[in-house]
C-alpha cells in the first residue's frame, strides 16, 4: 500500500518563526510531490509542488525533497497568523496518475 | 476560486434518497477525479475520469455512480446511502501534462 505519512498536529509556533512541516511517502517510485494547504470548511489548495531533489523557494515557502530517504518537507518562513491551516502532503507516483494523500498536519500560529 | 465549481455545496439526504452531484469546469482539463473527505482520514481517491473514460474505480460502493458526459462535467450518482457516507466530497481536475489538480469547493454531504 502506498502511504503518505505527516505527523497530524497540531503544531504551534509564533508569528514571525519558521514553521517546518514534515512528509514521507513509501512509494519509492514516486515523483511528483505536492503541498496543499486547506483552510477549515474549504477545499485543497495548491501552494507547492516539486518534482527534484533539493530545495525550492516561493516567496515565504521553501518545499526540500529527498528522494533517497523518501521525505519532503515545506518550510514556511516569517509565519502569519493566515497561514493556519491543514497542510496536505501529496504524492503521485507518475505523471497523470491520481494523488495519494497524508492525512494533513494542522498548524497554528499563533499572534 | 480554481475554476471548478461544485454544486449543492451542501445536501441532506435520507438513506433512502437518491441525489447527484454535480461538477464543471471550463478550464479546457482533460482529467477529473472525485474524493471523499472524512473526518481524521486522508483525502481518498474515489474516481478518475481521462477524456471522459473512467480510468480508476477506487473500490468504491456502487451505491456511488459516476458519470462523465463530456471532459467539462463530472456527476456523482448517489443512492441507499449509509450514515457513514457523511462527507465532504471534493472534485478536482487537472490538466493534460500536467500533475496538478485543482479542487472545487466540495459538497457537504450528510446522510441521515
Amino acid at each position: 500500500q502506498k502511504e503518505v505519512e505527516q505527523n497530524s498536529g497540531p503544531l504551534s509556533v509564533p508569528e514571525g518563526a519558521i514553521a517546518s512541516l514534515n512528509c514521507t511517502y513509501s512509494d519509492r517510485g514516486s515523483q511528483s510531490f505536492f503541498w496543499y494547504r486547506q483552510y477549515s470548511g474549504k477545499s485543497p489548495e495548491l501552494i507547492m509542488f516539486i518534482y527534484s531533489n533539493g530545495d525550492k523557494e516561493d516567496g515565504r515557502f521553501t518545499a526540500q525533497l529527498n528522494k533517497a530517504s523518501q521525505y519532503v518537507s515545506l518550510l514556511i518562513r516569517d509565519s502569519q497568523p493566515s497561514d493556519s491551516a491543514t497542510y496536505l502532503c501529496a504524492v503521485s507516483p507518475n505523471s497523470g496518475y491520481a494523488l495519494n494523500f497524508g492525512k494533513g498536519t494542522s498548524l497554528l500560529v499563533t499572534p | 476560486e480554481t475554476g471548478v465549481t461544485q454544486t449543492p455545496r451542501h445536501l441532506v439526504m435520507g438513506m433512502t434518497n437518491k441525489k447527484s452531484l454535480k461538477c464543471e469546469q471550463h478550464l479546457g482539463h482533460n482529467a477529473m477525479y472525485w474524493y471523499k473527505q472524512s473526518a481524521k482520514k486522508p483525502l481518498e481517491l474515489m474516481f478518475v475520469y481521462n477524456f471522459k473514460e473512467q480510468t480508476e474505480n477506487n473500490s468504491v460502493p456502487s451505491r456511488f455512480s459516476p458519470e462523465c458526459p463530456n471532459s467539462s462535467h463530472l456527476f456523482l450518482h448517489l443512492h441507499t446511502l449509509q450514515p457513514e457516507d457523511s462527507a465532504l466530497y471534493l472534485c478536482a481536475s487537472r490538466p493534460t501534462g500536467i500533475d496538478e489538480q485543482f479542487f472545487g469547493p466540495g459538497t457537504r454531504l450528510t446522510v441521515l
